[in-house]
């Protein structure tokens, strides 16, 4: 399995507090994801980098900041937490036109 | 229309069943073609890569139809451990051709 680590695996926060979640990975992978999963919804991209402070909006952006300081590792930032950001979120690596290596998932509660 | 469409299931079959799945994608330029597999609470896995030709990796067999725009998973011999959601999913060509598009998944139970 690839090297994907997700931080942390679990959360629970107040609504309007900074939540930052991380992902690392091993595989030197140039394109690096996050989606969040909700029941009736399916993954949705939220944001993805395809290299080191190259990033861009995917379809559910709204709410969310990301940064790619280095290869390893993008963090996904909620500015102030809302409750429809509940959700699981998945970080994914990759290498350009092949398949996704996914984390175990961030179980993220806004309460 | 939705990008990439299944059917949710769930799909109820007996052990040694045979099980299809399909899924129907709206963008004629959709470039590569991809079935995951998820187990409950767990992360996607790539289960195959769907080819133009079609492909085969054991019991499970994927198809893909461009001039009607849809892919297909047959699983054959249904085992208990094949209890899953199986996701479809589209990368598109030229700009953003590094986005996958996922599909809601179809959820398989295989019975004892």
């Amino acid at each position: 399995d690839a090297g994907i680590t997700q931080s942390p695996r679990h959360k629970v926060t107040e609504t309007g507090t900074p939540v930052t979640l991380r992902c690392h990975q091993t595989e030197n992978h140039r394109y690096m994801y996050w989606y969040r999963q909700d029941p009736g919804h399916g993954l949705r991209l939220i944001h993805y980098s395809y290299g080191v402070k190259d990033t861009d909006k995917g379809e559910v952006s709204d709410g969310y900041s990301v940064s790619r300081s280095k290869t390893e590792d993008f963090l996904l930032t909620l500015e102030s937490a809302t409750s429809s950001q509940t959700s699981v979120y998945f970080c994914a690596t990759g290498q350009a036109n092949e398949k996704l290596f996914f984390g175990s998932g961030t179980q993220l509660s806004v309460l | 229309r939705k990008e990439v469409e299944q059917d949710p299931g769930p799909f109820n079959v007996p052990e040694g069943a045979t099980v299809a799945f399909n899924c129907t994608y709206s963008n004629s330029a959709s470039q590569s073609f991809f079935w995951y597999r998820q187990d409950c609470r767990k992360e996607p896995k790539l289960l195959m890569s769907v080819y133009s030709s079609g492909n085969e990796d054991g019991r499970f067999t994927a198809q893909l139809n461009r001039a009607s725009q849809y892919i297909s998973l047959l699983i054959r011999d249904s085992k208990l451990s094949d209890s899953a959601t199986y996701l479809c999913v589209v990368r598109n060509s030229g700009a953003g051709s590094y986005q996958l598009t996922f599909g809601k998944g179809t959820k398989l139970s295989v019975i004892p």
